[in-house]
């Protein structure tokens, strides 16, 4: 079955960068685009874009262009969204999912990570 | 503030049916057949419950269904039962400004 693994929480200083990274299982890695979102606490869900996993084309959200990188590695299953010059309202948990479907962006997360912390807060 | 309006929250009792509204505008929820809504409980990940605004995926119960009327889509729980009691966003593509956008949630509470 899929399954999306995430690192553990993060607590960083304002202005640091933090990495986060999703290893998954399951399926063909390559198949499927990966987004990644978050969640401010007690708040709603929040898009920073996606990644192909087979070509490592990105797009990223326009709040969010210049100050995230999403990347993967194929010899491992794993992708890693980096978020720089953090500020503390950077801080909720940053989950990766994956689209539904084989080779096509429909925007529908059918399989989620258990999600990452990250903490801001100097 | 979300791009997509849900009400803050809706209950109902066991065995009674609810519905959850998402209002978007042109550019998305009525603009594209591309509303898919997701069920959160407290501390886990979202689950897709419904995609491409009436589709279910497999191992979703047949209580939850979705419809879609111009610029507002729904989501209905028939049947309730207490493992309904969750949080509930909606999600609307957008085009490619936006891409995605979505509801503020709604809380569901199973009296």
């Amino acid at each position: 079955q899929v399954q999306l693994v995430q690192s553990g929480p993060e607590v960083k200083k304002p202005g640091a960068s933090v990495k986060v990274s999703c290893k998954a299982s399951g399926y063909t890695f390559i198949g499927y685009y990966m987004h990644w979102l978050r969640q401010a606490p007690g708040q709603g869900l929040e898009w920073l874009g996606w990644i192909n996993p087979n070509s490592g084309g990105t797009i990223y959200a326009e709040k969010f262009q210049g100050r995230v990188i999403m990347t993967r590695d194929t010899s491992i299953t794993t992708l890693y969204m980096a978020l720089n010059r953090l500020r503390s309202d950077d801080t909720a948990v940053y989950y990766c999912a994956r689209d539904q479907e084989w080779q096509h962006l429909l925007y529908y997360f059918d399989s989620w990570g258990q999600g990452t912390l990250v903490t801001v807060s100097s | 503030q979300s791009a997509l309006t849900q009400p803050p929250s809706a209950s109902g009792s066991p065995g009674q049916s609810v519905t959850i509204s998402c209002t978007g505008t042109s550019s998305d929820v009525g603009g594209y057949n591309s509303v898919s809504w997701y069920q959160q409980h407290p501390g886990k990940a979202p689950k897709l419950m419904i995609y491409e605004v009436t589709k279910r995926p497999s191992g979703v119960p047949d209580r939850f269904s979705g419809s879609k009327s111009g610029n507002t889509a729904s989501l209905t729980v028939s049947g309730l039962q207490a493992e309904d009691e969750a949080h509930y966003y909606c999600i609307s593509y957008a085009g490619t400004s936006s891409y995605v956008v979505f509801g503020g949630g709604t809380k569901l509470t199973v009296l």
